[in-house]
């Protein structure tokens, strides 16, 4: 099956700094990425969509401007918390999907502390 | 007209029990319907889906059962086994773009 990784698996970084997390697919073309955030116990919010070569579509109160998005190949994106605070800590997981298939297929998220 | 509601919010079932985890959408223009699996901290994997034109679907020991005309669906696991604990999702999409995710099941077997 296809398979999605991100890196890091997690990450930990003072109040005020920039963090980037990759995602990647490894055995296929991905034309459509998504990213979601997941609080503990929590169901898995939208964040933005990306396709490859245009800038990402995001969801209702993300701030695109904090949560930078870039889908510069068919096998990366990248998002990048700027400016991150404690209350942006939480798991943030990508999907992927190819075009020829329906099914996104999911990385194995990352946890980002903000202390 | 987005939500999807997702019940029950835990559900604990003895090892060789059925657990059934019911979904309910609203949105009439929703046509992919998957189920995932998620273990703590992990991302979540895709268990089954099905489409609207089919009223079930079984891989294994997993099976959607779908209703259109009640836009509710449903998943049952047959032989519930210890390994099965975690939380389930189930999602709706419109022509597999953004899947609206329920609000999950915590699903504990006790041997």
């Amino acid at each position: 099956g296809a398979v999605v990784s991100q890196h890091p698996s997690w990450v930990i970084c003072k109040s005020g700094t920039s963090v980037k997390i990759e995602c990647r697919s490894l055995d296929f073309q991905a034309t459509t990425m998504f990213w979601y955030r997941q609080f503990p116990k929590q169901s898995l919010m939208l964040m933005a969509t990306s396709n490859e070569g245009s800038k990402a579509t995001y969801e209702q109160g993300v701030e695109k401007d904090k949560f930078l998005i870039n889908h510069a190949s068919l096998t990366l994106s990248t998002l990048t918390v700027t400016s991150a605070h404690p209350e942006d800590s939480s798991f943030y997981i990508c999907s992927a999907t190819e075009a020829t298939s329906d099914t996104q297929y999911f990385g194995p998220g990352t946890r980002l502390t903000v202390l | 007209q987005q939500q999807v509601k997702q019940s029950p919010q835990s559900l604990i079932v003895q090892k060789g029990g059925i657990s059934i985890i019911n979904c309910a959408y609203e949105n009439t223009a929703f046509d992919y319907f998957p189920w995932y699996q998620q273990f703590p901290g992990k991302g979540p994997a895709l268990l089954i889906a099905i489409r609207p034109d089919v009223s079930e679907k079984k891989e294994g020991r997993f099976t959607i059962s779908f209703n259109k005309s009640a836009k509710q669906f449903s998943l049952h696991i047959m032989d519930s086994q210890p390994g099965d604990s975690a939380t389930y999702f189930c999602a709706a999409a419109y022509n597999t773009d953004k899947l609206i995710f329920g609000t999950g099941t915590r699903l504990q077997v006790f041997p």
